[in-house]
């Protein structure tokens, strides 16, 4: 069965860095796309980017373009995110999310919880 | 590029039906039949109710159905039960390898 399994919590100072880990399982790991979303506690969920485990390729929106890393290693079927520069407003559980038949998410991480405090 | 717009809240009794609207852009939902909808329950991550517009994965209850008008997709819950309180999630694709949210609607059971 498809598994989606995240790093553990993490609590960071402003302006450092949090790497988020994402394994996968159950399937072909380069034949589908992921995604990484976030949700602010009491928020909506926020797009972060998508990554091609196959070439690595990836795209983010604007607001995180500059602050934003992904990058997978096939050999052990991991996507990662890197958030750069944190701020308070970075607290948010993070989650991947692989994309099925190319536009939706069928399987998702179960979160990770970024907290950014000083 | 801007969160889609929902209602903040809904809320229906038991057995009614409810519809959550998600109202983009012809740059987003009115230019692609890529809406998907999603429920999440608190402190769980979200989960795939409608994709594609209107297309129910499978083990997804025949309750929920979608929709889509010009810019504004659609999600309908009829028959209405408890299990259905949740917030509510549209996702649309707006070209360019970009993907945007709706703003979540809180669905009530009464």
């Amino acid at each position: 069965q498809v598994q989606l399994v995240q790093s553990g919590a993490e609590v960071k100072k402003p302006g450092a860095s949090v790497k988020v880990s994402c394994k996968a399982s159950g399937y072909t790991f380069t034949n589908y796309y992921m995604h990484w979303v976030r949700q602010a506690p009491g928020q909506g969920l926020e797009w972060m980017g998508i990554i091609n485990p196959s070439g690595g390729s990836t795209n983010y929106p604007q607001n995180f373009q500059g602050r934003v890393t992904m990058t997978r290693d096939s050999s052990t079927s991991t996507v990662y995110m890197e958030l750069s520069s944190l701020r308070s407003e970075d607290t948010a559980v993070y989650y991947c999310a692989r994309v099925g038949g190319g536009s939706y998410l069928d399987y998702w991480g179960q979160g990770t919880l970024v907290t950014v405090s000083s | 590029q801007s969160a889609l717009t929902q209602p903040a809240s809904v809320s229906g009794s038991p057995g009614q039906s409810i519809t959550i609207s998600c109202t983009g852009t012809s740059s987003d939902v009115g230019s692609y039949n890529l809406v998907s909808w999603y429920q999440q329950h608190p402190g769980k991550a979200p989960k795939l109710m409608i994709y594609e517009v209107s297309k129910r994965p499978s083990g997804v209850s025949n309750r929920f159905s979608g929709s889509k008008s010009g810019n504004t997709a659609s999600l309908t819950i009829s028959g209405l039960q408890a299990e259905d309180e949740a917030d509510y999630y549209c996702y649309s694709y707006a070209g360019n390898s970009t993907w945007v949210f709706g703003g979540g609607t809180e669905l009530t059971v009464l």
